[in-house]
C-alpha cells in the first residue's frame, strides 16, 4: 500500500510568489490533515478535510493560504503571495478513522523556503 | 487552547543506556497522547500512544507513562540503539478535536 505522498519535496520561491503544495493521501482515507513546522518550533495543525469538506480550518494562519480537496482525493495547499514567515516544512497526514486517535499516517513533508 | 511543553530539546545518551523525554499539557480535557519519531527526510511516524484511562503502556523497548493529575506524560526508551537517533515529538488531543497539539520536539542522539 502506498503511503501519503507529498510533492514537491522542496520548494524555494521568492517573497510575493505563489506556491502550490500537493498531498495524495492513502487510498480510501476520507480524513486528510495539513500541518506545518516552522524552524525549531512545534508542528502546528492547519486544517482537516473529511472527503472534500473542510471539517476544521481553525489553524490556517491567514487568507493567503487556500486549501482544496476537490473530489475528496488529493489536496492542494496554495500560498499566495508567499511571505518570509511562511518558510517551514508542511506535512500532510491521512487517516481512515476520524480524529487524532484514528491513527495518522504522515507524508514526508514539503520544505518551503521563501527568500 | 491546548499547550504542550516538551523537554529536553536535545538529549545525548550512550548506546545501551535509557532515554527519557517529558511533556506537560495544559488542557485537562485532553485524553489522547501519541509519540512520534521523525527521521531525517521522513515524516513523523507514530511509535506509541496512550489514552487517559491508562497510566502506562509498553511496547518492547518503548514505554509511555501518563500522570493525569499532574498533566504530564513521558517517553522511556531502554537499551538505546543507534537507530533510535531521531527527533521525537509528543502530542495531545481531546475528544472532538480535529488536530493534534505537538510539543517542540527532542533531538535524541545515541552515542556509540
Amino acid at each position: 500500500e502506498a503511503g501519503v505522498t507529498q510533492f514537491p519535496s522542496h520548494s524555494v520561491i521568492e517573497k510575493g510568489q505563489t506556491v502550490t503544495l500537493r498531498c495524495d493521501p492513502i487510498s480510501g482515507h476520507d480524513n486528510l490533515y495539513w500541518y506545518r513546522r516552522v524552524m525549531g518550533k512545534e508542528i502546528k495543525f492547519l486544517l482537516h478535510f473529511v472527503k472534500e469538506s473542510k471539517q476544521d480550518e481553525s489553524g490556517m494562519p491567514n487568507n493567503r493560504f487556500l486549501a482544496e480537496r476537490t473530489g475528496g482525493t488529493y489536496s492542494t495547499l496554495k500560498v499566495q503571495p508567499a511571505e518570509l514567515e511562511d518558510s517551514g516544512v508542511y506535512f500532510c497526514a491521512s487517516s481512515q478513522d476520524l480524529g487524532p486517535s484514528g491513527g495518522y499516517t504522515f507524508g514526508s513533508g514539503t520544505r518551503l523556503t521563501v527568500v | 487552547g491546548e499547550n504542550v511543553e516538551q523537554h529536553p530539546s536535545t538529549l545525548s545518551v550512550q548506546e545501551g543506556d535509557s532515554a527519557v523525554i517529558k511533556c506537560t499539557y495544559s488542557d485537562s480535557a485532553s485524553n489522547y497522547f501519541p509519540w512520534y519519531k521523525q527521521e531525517l527526510g521522513k515524516g513523523p511516524q507514530l511509535i506509541i500512544d496512550i489514552r487517559s484511562n491508562v497510566g502506562e503502556k509498553k511496547d518492547q523497548r518503548i514505554a509511555v507513562t501518563l500522570n493525569k493529575t499532574a498533566k504530564h506524560f513521558s517517553l522511556h526508551i531502554t537499551e538505546t540503539q543507534p537507530e533510535d537517533s531521531a527527533v521525537y515529538f509528543c502530542a495531545a488531543s481531546k475528544r472532538g478535536a480535529d488536530g493534534l497539539t505537538f510539543g517542540k520536539g527532542t533531538h535524541l542522539i545515541i552515542q556509540p
